[in-house]
């Protein structure tokens, strides 16, 4: 079936460094790829989105990129901030007749004061 | 949580009793999905809907099933409920119309299956 795989599992960065999140997807269909944070005890929520017509969207500190041709996507924090401990989940939206999302296994962010 | 609520919001349980969870939303959105998350295993969809009685599988559904008679509401029911179910499990609701693929997620439920 189709999967993302989501890398690293856990990463620990000093407040003010850049965080990197990287995604793989296997359906060559996909054409949107959501980025959500879940901090604890909380739902997730979306943070930053990119469409396959798009190579890379920012806002303020955060980044997202895109690769079609290896089907890769990444999540680039700068300027990283205590609150932005929490973890982070990419996804893939299945379009192959149906609407139905493959989510990564999930980041979790710990940024050292 | 984007007029999303989820009922209740913890829940424990005996093994082999039915537990049913709710999902309401006030967005008016066409589809909705349920999930559990799993250490390890991040967002598992288990069932989703995309539209009043119509109800598809995900790749989790065995043990679960789903009912969508009004557009706000989706039930997720465990017939006989088994420890392997533990988990937390979120709803979430999408537009998909047009270029409207956000996803919004509701705050979850907590269940623990003793």
């Amino acid at each position: 079936g189709e999967n993302v795989e989501q890398h690293p599992s856990t990463l620990s960065v000093q407040e003010g460094d850049s965080a990197v999140i990287k995604c793989t997807y296997s359906d060559s269909a996909s054409n949107y790829f959501p980025w959500y944070k879940q901090e604890l005890g909380k739902g997730p929520q979306l943070i930053i989105d990119i469409r396959s017509n798009v190579g890379e969207k920012k806002d303020q500190r955060i980044a997202v990129t895109l690769n079609k041709t290896a089907k890769h996507f990444s999540l680039h924090i700068t300027e990283t901030q205590p609150e932005d401990s929490a973890v982070y989940f990419c996804a893939a939206l299945l379009t192959s007749g149906t609407y139905k999302y493959i989510f990564g296994t999930g980041t979790r962010l710990k940024v050292l004061a | 949580d984007a007029g999303i609520t989820q009922s209740p919001r913890h829940k424990v349980t005996e093994t082999g009793t039915p537990v049913t969870l709710r999902c309401h939303q006030t967005e008016n959105h066409r589809y909705m999905y349920w999930y559990r998350q799993d250490p390890g295993h991040g967002l598992r969809l288990i069932h989703y809907s995309y539209g009043v009685k119509d109800t598809d599988k995900g790749e989790v559904s065995d043990g679960y099933s789903v009912s969508r008679s009004k557009t706000e509401d989706f039930l997720l029911t465990l017939e006989s409920a088994t420890s392997s179910q533990t988990s937390v499990y979120f709803c979430a609701i999408s537009d998909q119309s047009g270029v409207r693929n956000i996803q919004y997620f509701g705050a979850g439920t907590r269940l623990s299956v003793l």
